[in-house]
């Protein structure tokens, strides 16, 4: 079973330079999540979408976007990496529709913006 | 402002218990999850309370007092493997969840 399957799993990227992490799920969840995990800090939402074609800002916005075209891939883009933006991100997904709202994550991509 | 207070670091010895706290301020509450994060792997779920009281599943058990704002996640016998992140979260009133900055718990022989 894929679940949640995100790339590249680990990137090198220069400063100034833009980056799309990708993120697609086959279990037809209607919602997915992009965070961040930096030490010491708790996850940290980036954007969201609740279903295709809609998207919302998380705690943790400025300096990325994504768009939600479909049910199953959910992209965030970097347009102009800095080295604040260093970290591990996560991308998840829920079913809206079960009560408990449980998480599904992705295996993390490690990005490190020189 | 919204706050998840978890201790930074516990350590516990192999088959022992270990009780690890949560206290949360949120804006209205929806649910409390408890996630295991082993090192450099995702978060997986564990638990998810939503009333008052122990929900045991296994050598785990989450426990909730909305009154006092307070959960604790309880592991019994402890095993090597339980050596990871445990993470609190709670869904605010939008439906939001809040993350704590999670609990390194090492296990000793």
């Amino acid at each position: 079973t894929a679940g949640i399957t995100q790339a590249p799993t680990s990137q090198i990227l220069a400063a100034g330079r833009s980056m799309t992490l990708r993120c697609t799920q086959d279990m037809r969840h209607n919602a997915m999540y992009w965070y961040r995990q930096d030490l010491g800090l708790g996850l940290r939402l980036i954007h969201y979408s609740n279903t295709a074609g809609t998207t919302g800002k998380g705690e943790v916005p400025d300096g990325y976007s994504v768009s939600r075209a479909n049910t199953d891939d959910f992209p965030l883009t970097l347009a102009s990496a800095v080295p604040s933006q260093t970290s591990v991100y996560f991308c998840a997904s829920s079913d809206l529709a079960v009560n408990t709202g449980e998480l599904f994550f992705g295996e993390g991509s490690r990005l490190t913006v020189l | 402002g919204q706050n998840i207070d978890q201790p930074t670091e516990m350590t516990a010895t192999e088959g022992a218990i270990v009780q690890i706290n949560c206290t949360y301020q949120t804006s209205g509450f929806n649910g409390l999850f408890w996630y295991q994060q082993h090192a450099g792997e995702a978060p997986t779920f564990l638990s998810y309370n939503v009333l008052d009281g122990l929900e045991e599943k296994g050598r785990f058990s989450s426990f909730l007092s909305r009154s006092k704002g307070y959960s604790y996640l309880l592991l019994k016998e402890l095993q090597m493997k339980d050596s990871a992140s445990y993470l609190c979260a709670v869904f605010d009133s939008n439906y939001q969840l809040i993350w704590g900055a999670g609990t390194k718990l090492i296990i000793k022989p």
